[in-house]
This record gives C-alpha cells, structure tokens and sequence, in this order.
C-alpha cells in the first residue's frame, strides 16, 4: 500500500512556458501532499504544503504566483510551473502523507516517483 | 547549528561488512523519526520509521537516542544494492501539517 504516483515523469519544455505537474495517491487519501525540489548533488527542498480544498503554505522564498499548487481532491494536488526558465530546471518530487493508526499514531510521507524537469 | 544533520560520507564499504551511520538533531522535543533510502535520480523510499524502543527490519536496525538527540541505522550483511543515499528525517512538534526536517543524507557504496 502506500503508492503515488507522478505524471509525466520528466518533461522538456521551451523558456516562458508553463508546466503541470500531477501528483497521485492511489491507495490511500491524502488531505496533505507536499512539494520539494531537488538539484543535482543536493538534498530535498521543500517548496510547499498543499492541503486538500484550501489554499498552500508556501516556504520562504518559493514564489507562489510561479508554482501554482491545486490540491482539489483527496488524491490529487497539481503544480504548475508557470513561464518556466532554465533556473527552475530541477527534479521536483512530491509526497502525499498518510496516517498510520496503529499503538502509536504516526503520519508517512510517501514519494512520487518525481518529475525532471528540463527547460531549455 | 543545523536542525537536522548527517555526516554525508560516502561511506566506502565491502560487501559483507556492517555498516552504521548517526543523525542528530537539534529540537528535543521532536516526536517523529524515520529513515529514507534515495537512489541515484529516484525519489526517496521509506526504510523504516524509527521507534523510542528501536525497530528491526530483517538486517536494518533503527535506534533512538533521546539523551543525545540522535537516530542511527546500522546494516548488517551489506549488499552491494545498498549503495543508496540515506537521508533521515525529524519531525518537532512545532511543526504543522506533519512536515519533515530532513538531512541531507550519507552516501554509502557497498565494493565488491
């Protein structure tokens, strides 16, 4: 269990136009998914939180008017890379979490498969 | 003092051999503790949550050290299929919707 799903899974895109990435949990419904982004050689950013039917919580420094996140759904959440430029070409990944409510509660991220993202 | 921090190697290691690596982290009073393998271009996969009393997971040991603020994973009988990133990840309580304070992971590589 625990499966999610990322689509497409890498694209290849002009300067100035935008992107869409979807994010799918397929077993299990997810009220919160997150985004990270990943350059080569570094570790996992987290971009945003996106929570089902209200709007996401963005870090400091992502711009929210450039990564459009739609979480319209228990198991959706899109984000749209808008008037993508070469800078944003990276490895974007998200996870959906779910609950476990066994003796003690805890709450799972599970990954995507993850988007490469190359904007020429 | 970083929140979440991991000694990022590589660790060069013969097939066979055990293999352990620590992550400390800052917040004391952080609730949640888990360990993801990453390979090469992949997403991170979940290894193992790690427990207050430790959990095993056939040659995957996961231990929690309160008193000093540290997780550890050890490997037994390493494979060369190990060669991952192993990235920890700490949630404190002061953080909302379950997010994750993650390390930027130890690069192991199992040698033949």
């Amino acid at each position: 269990g625990a499966v999610v799903s990322q689509h497409p899974s890498w694209v290849i895109c002009k300067s100035g136009t935008s992107v869409k990435i979807e994010c799918r949990s397929l077993d299990f419904q997810a009220t919160t998914m997150f985004w990270y982004r990943q350059f080569p050689k570094q570790s996992l950013m987290l971009m945003a939180t996106s929570n089902e039917g209200s709007k996401a919580t963005y870090e400091q420094g992502v711009e929210k008017d450039k990564f459009l996140i739609n979480h319209a759904s228990l198991t959706l959440s899109t984000l749209t890379v808008t008037s993508a430029h070469p800078e944003d070409s990276s490895f974007y990944i998200c996870s959906a979490l779910r609950g476990s409510y066994g003796a003690v509660r805890t709450d799972t991220q599970y990954f995507g498969p993850g988007t490469r993202l190359t904007v020429l | 003092r970083k929140e979440v921090e991991q000694d990022p190697g590589p660790f060069n290691v013969p097939e066979g051999a055990t293999v352990a690596f620590n992550c400390t982290y800052s917040n004391s009073a952080s609730q949640s503790f888990f360990w993801y393998r990453q390979d090469c271009r992949k997403e991170p996969k979940l290894l193992m949550s790690v427990y207050s009393s430790g959990n095993e997971d056939g040659r995957f040991t996961a231990q929690l050290n309160r008193a000093s603020q540290y997780i550890s994973l050890l490997i037994r009988d390493s494979k060369l299929s190990d060669s991952a990133t192993y990235l920890c990840a700490v949630r404190p309580p002061v953080y909302s919707n379950y997010q994750l304070i993650w390390g930027a992971g130890t690069k192991l590589i199992i040698k033949p």
